[in-house]
């Protein structure tokens, strides 16, 4: 357990649907990471908060999807209108400025279905 | 645009054997990670390493990094059965001071008895 805790787990969701996920940093880390692994692939990068702004949206960030991170602490991921493309495990990542080796570190995901 | 390549994509081997995992990459970075992940887990943190020549080992696992030939391998001595996972190295680049990291495709190693 890295300290990065995320919710839910897993969620299945019918095609259309609007879905939210949430990540909680641990707790003194400034700088908050989403990704995206579909199977068989590495992690990509979706966007980066540092407190609570939004810094860098990838290309994979469509108009459906929206980050917030609005008071610095948690982080809300959610997809509007979701896509069988959007099945996928997303995964949260937090560091902290000022650590020689920038590490992030993990949670344990949420798992995407959609029908 | 960074790119990172993994060799191999699949790895299968048996018990007591050594066994090295390359990860190459396009442009410049002096920070490179090692990261494994079991099957439906997250990613767990195995290696950093921050400089050229740099030589890190935990247990049966060894990482290096070569700045200049942008190439890191992961040595694994002596395989055992726990050790069969998906390895990952990912490569920092820095946006805004802060870094994102570019992941390779993953090694799928599979240690036999």
């Amino acid at each position: 357990d890295t300290g990065v805790s995320q919710n839910p787990r897993h969620k299945i969701t019918k095609r259309g649907q609007n879905v939210t996920f949430r990540c909680d940093p641990i707790s003194e880390h400034n700088r908050l990471y989403w990704y995206r692994q579909t199977l068989g692939q590495g992690p990509e990068f979706l966007t980066y908060f540092q407190n609570e702004a939004q810094l860098e949206k990838s290309r994979l960030l469509s108009d459906r999807f929206s980050a917030e991170r609005p008071k610095g602490s948690f982080s809300t991921l959610e997809i509007q209108r979701t896509e069988q493309g959007d099945s996928a495990m997303y995964l949260c990542a937090s560091s902290l400025t000022g650590i020689v080796n920038n590490e992030q570190f993990f949670g344990p995901g949420t798992r995407l279905t959609v029908l | 645009e960074l790119k990172v390549e993994q060799n191999p994509l699949f790895l299968s081997m048996q018990e007591g054997k050594n066994y090295t995992i390359y990860c190459n990459y396009s442009t410049t970075s002096d920070r490179l990670y090692w990261y494994r992940q079991d099957p439906g887990k997250s990613l767990e943190s195995l290696f950093v390493l921050l400089s050229n020549g740099a030589v890190k080992q935990e247990g049966r696992l060894m990482a290096s990094l070569d700045t200049k030939a942008r190439l890191s391998t992961l040595h694994i001595t002596a395989a055992v059965h726990d050790l069969s996972a998906t390895y990952f190295c990912a490569v920092e680049r820095l946006i805004q001071g802060a870094q994102k990291l570019v992941f390779g495709q993953g090694t799928r190693l599979t240690i036999n008895p």
